[in-house]
């Protein structure tokens, strides 16, 4: 089955404490993307990457950092996570990006305590 | 920066109306407007989209109409049912960009 798969589903953990939420995908994408969504701002796009090695700021990056070292993974990396981090993230991914459906993980819901 | 806002949040119909659901956008060369659907505890999903080439497009019981002099762009849902009960996010989207800017969402209800 085609999906976008992320782990964590759900985590808790403490201002400063590093973590790293995984993003998969088996559509051999080369387009990957991390999203952010909260209460009253929808959807804002963190990070992006066009290929391996290749990524780019979205319009949130600031706190999050991302590596794309093979086609199909692209966690997302909290260094000190801070209680602003607290969101519901989501992972995507699409054939080549731009002007084209983007397939969506299933979230995962972080509290930064 | 670029923009899209949506309007309204919060939108309640009954069983068997319509409903719409707009946005406008700010950059004027954004040329691609998909629009996601998110129910509960899921990820969005892509619905319907259109190119700025087209200005309207129909898939069943939804439509999606685009403006480019307004830079508006709206989705029309007739007929609805309790599963179009979710949350709806538009987009606009710049070819040769990789960015996507997304609307604040659409808290849809429909009372049976």
């Amino acid at each position: 089955e085609a999906q976008v798969t992320q782990n964590p589903r759900y985590l808790i953990t403490v201002t400063g404490k590093k973590l790293t939420v995984t993003c998969s995908q088996n559509m051999n994408h080369e387009y990957m993307s991390w999203y952010r969504q909260d209460p009253g701002l929808g959807l804002r796009q963190i990070y992006y990457s066009m290929n391996v090695e290749v990524t780019d700021k979205g319009d949130v990056p600031e706190g999050y950092k991302v590596s794309r070292k093979e086609k199909r993974n692209f966690p997302l990396i909290l260094e000190s996570p801070s209680p602003n981090q607290t969101s519901l993230y989501f992972c995507a991914s699409s054939h080549s990006g731009g002007l084209e459906t983007q397939y969506f993980g299933p979230g995962t819901r972080l509290l930064v305590l | 920066g670029e923009n899209v806002e949506q309007h309204p949040s919060t939108l309640s119909v009954q069983e068997g109306d319509s409903a719409v659901i707009k946005c406008t956008y700010s950059d004027s060369a954004s040329n691609y407007f998909p629009w996601y659907k998110q129910e509960l505890g899921k990820g969005p999903q892509l619905i319907i989209d259109i190119r700025s080439n087209v200005g309207e497009k129909k898939d069943q019981r939804i439509a999606v109409t685009l403006n480019k002099t307004a830079k508006h762009f709206s989705l029309h849902i007739t007929e609805t049912q309790p599963e179009d009960s979710a949350v709806y996010f538009c987009a606009g989207i710049t070819s040769g960009t990789y960015k996507y800017i997304f609307g604040t969402g659409t808290r849809l209800k429909v009372l049976a």
